[in-house]
């Protein structure tokens, strides 16, 4: 079975650009979470998506977005970049509700290089 | 802030030893603990949770054990093999929805 795929697998963008980002959860999987992964650090929240609408949100800027998909599909944008949203972008997915915790899948991640 | 955090940045064990990864956290209202090891390239693969109503879980050379006392998570790797070199992460989850709230890490190398 596939898992969490992400795409695409790198991308370099420069600052004041935007990016979108994108996931296809495990098949049967309904809930979607993003996170950034700063180099040395541990993964952070940003979002969590559940039946296309947004069950918790991380600490971060109005500059983060995301939206999911009829097939449950989610895409992670982010606008007017900036040097410090460079990161690993990883996207899990879960037989979540949204009301409990469920155990989360992880994808290999979207490398984003801002310069 | 409250944080989930490790006391160890690297941890160097010979193959075939015992390795013990640690973890402590600040909020006692957490309801899951989870293990991930993550290699370099790749997302983070679950390894164990453990609910906060248990003090040890086990699988299959991993244990993990919650002490809900000190606020302390520990992940023991029994006869430790090349293949388990990576970074462990520990991360709790808080009630509902799927947010974890992840440490920095520690690195595990595991030497012949």
């Amino acid at each position: 079975d596939a898992g969490v795929t992400q795409s695409p697998t790198h991308l370099i963008k420069t600052r004041g650009q935007q990016v979108t980002l994108r996931c296809s959860p495990i098949s049967g999987h309904k809930s979607v979470s993003w996170y950034q992964q700063v180099l040395g650090q541990g993964p952070q929240f940003i979002f969590q998506y559940y039946e296309k609408e947004e069950r918790g949100r991380g600490n971060f800027p109005d500059r983060f977005s995301a939206r999911q998909f009829p097939n449950y599909s989610s895409e992670l944008n982010v606008n007017a970049l900036l040097l410090g949203d460079s990161a690993l972008y990883l996207c899990a997915s879960s037989f979540s509700t949204g009301e409990a915790y469920n155990e989360q899948f992880f994808g290999p991640g979207t490398r984003l290089t801002v310069l | 802030g409250e944080s989930v955090g490790l006391h160890l940045p690297t941890l160097s064990v010979q193959e075939g030893d015992n390795s013990i990864i640690n973890c402590a956290y600040s909020n006692s209202a957490s309801d899951y603990f989870i293990w991930y090891k993550q290699e370099s390239g790749k997302g983070p693969q679950f390894i164990i949770d453990i609910r906060s109503n248990m003090d040890k879980r086990q699988g299959q050379r991993v244990t993990v054990l919650l002490n809900k006392t000190v606020k302390h998570l520990s992940l023991q790797i029994a006869a430790t093999q090349p293949g388990d070199s990576a970074v462990y992460f520990c991360a709790e989850n808080r009630g509902g929805a799927d947010k974890l709230i992840f440490g920095t890490g520690t690195r595990l190398q595991v030497f012949p």
